[in-house]
């Protein structure tokens, strides 16, 4: 089946400290979305990546979608106690139908202590 | 504007009963997704629609599971009977084309 690994699986920081966590796929993807969940609250998108590439930031969050469209990277910078929460990486893969149907990495938590 | 609105946001029900929980999509989006999520298996799509019809239903768990989208606006998700082991956040998103736009859950708990 298709396979989407995401690492780390979690990680502790310090406020100040910068992050990056990754995820790469078994199969070509034509669509990355990284998304950040909070305790309580549902996915919210953080940012979207159409080509291979791109490099893209958000504020303090830039995610590349990688030259080879099986991997993807999102950094966060000066990392503050309000990232905490558990980032996912989503993509669509390419070729045939799937109207919008996105595989999931398992999640990176995220613990940033004061 | 208003997001995917999703209910209720909780429910406890006890083994055998009927559950239903409803999803009200972002106006216009065309494909609709349920989701469930938990500690052990992360987050899992149940069933995806698309112009109200039902793409794929693979990740439905048994029999118990259904799916509705009767129009445009509104979707359900049925479980009949319930068991605790279906106790999880179950999560609706709908999506105009690649991004998909979560609500805010409901959380499940079957006693």
């Amino acid at each position: 089946g298709q396979q989407l690994n995401q690492s780390p699986q979690s990680m502790f920081i310090q406020e100040g400290e910068d992050v990056s966590m990754n995820c790469t796929s078994s199969s070509i993807f034509n669509t990355w979305l990284w998304y950040k969940q909070e305790p309580g609250e549902g996915p919210v998108l953080l940012i979207a990546l159409y080509k291979a590439g791109e490099l893209t930031s958000n504020g303090r969050l830039t995610a590349q979608f990688g030259i080879t469209r099986k991997d993807s990277f999102l950094n966060i910078s000066a990392s503050i106690p309000s990232d905490v929460g558990i980032y996912f990486c989503a993509g669509q893969y390419a070729g045939g139908t799937s109207y919008g149907k996105l595989t999931f990495g398992q999640g990176t938590i995220l613990t940033v202590h004061p | 504007d208003a997001g995917v609105i999703q209910s209720p946001r909780h429910e406890v029900t006890e083994m055998g009963q009927e559950v239903t929980l409803r999803c009200k999509p972002i106006s216009g989006h065309n494909s609709l997704f349920w989701y469930r999520q938990t500690m052990m298996r992360g987050l899992e799509l149940l069933i995806y629609f698309n112009n109200n019809v039902p793409i794929d239903d693979s990740g439905m768990p048994e029999d118990r599971f259904s799916a509705k989208m009767p129009n445009a606006s509104f979707s359900t998700l049925k479980i009949q009977p319930s068991e605790p082991r279906d106790s999880a956040v179950y999560f609706c998103a709908s999506s105009p084309t690649n991004e998909q736009f979560f609500g805010p859950g409901t959380r499940l708990t079957v006693l």
